[in-house]
């Protein structure tokens, strides 16, 4: 039969708003996280990153957070616009070259 | 500096047939990355090679394989292609440590008929 697609989670916000996006990660002893954006008919899209022995860092516009007691992640985007619309990701790596695991993502809509 | 490059963009291809993709990674950079991304799975690594050796990989079958030059231009071969191997597949390229950041492609997509 059909495989069940993944239900991601969506985010819809008005322009202008700031925005959260949630992660919780899989492995206790990742020690690195990035975020990625893809739009549609794009590759993932470099955000920001962040390493374990770190619990907040803040790009333009941007800031990630990590709870590494409840294995969580956060991607905050400030003034959110509409050129923000995408699915957002986040992915982690115990240092394994190569080898990052992505979530599932969140549908992020930005209304004008 | 130009990007990550994949070609070709799209492919058509049925059932039983094989396939190759390829990938220019970022001028500079050594490691490059597969991934395959679909509505069901999500993103899942594939491989990884640096400097023309295959350093890590995922839990996909070995029709999957690819190989790296030493341009550290790489490919990937799908061969008896079936229905599920229909997808997003994506490389992605970076210094080669690491903590180094994966910088990606547009991706290929492939559809098996």
């Amino acid at each position: 039969g059909e495989s069940v697609g993944l239900h991601l989670p969506t985010l819809s916000v008005q322009e202008g708003d700031n925005s959260i996006i949630n992660c919780a990660y899989s492995n206790s002893a990742s020690d690195y996280f990035i975020w990625y954006k893809q739009e549609s008919g794009k590759g993932p899209q470099f955000i920001i990153d962040i390493r374990s022995n770190m619990d907040k860092r803040q790009g333009q516009r941007v800031t990630v957070l990590l709870n590494k007691t409840v294995k969580h992640l956060s991607l905050q985007i400030a003034a959110t616009q509409p050129g923000d619309s995408a699915v957002y990701f986040c992915a982690e790596t115990i240092t394994s070259y190569g080898k990052l695991t992505f979530g599932q993502g969140t549908i992020l809509t930005v209304h004008p | 500096k130009a990007g990550v490059t994949q070609t070709p963009r799209y492919l058509i291809k049925t059932r039983g047939q094989q396939v190759t993709l390829s990938c220019s990674p970022i001028s500079g950079h050594r490691s490059v990355s597969w991934y395959q991304q679909t509505p069901g799975q999500g993103l899942q690594f594939l491989f990884e090679y640096f400097s023309e050796t295959q350093r890590n990989k995922g839990n996909f079958p070995g029709r999957f394989s690819g190989r790296q030059f030493s341009n550290s231009r790489s490919e990937m071969n799908v061969s008896t292609l079936e229905l599920g191997d229909s997808a997003l597949y994506l490389c992605a390229s970076s210094l080669g440590g690491g903590h180094d950041i994966q910088y990606f492609g547009a991706g290929t997509r492939l559809s098996v008929l």
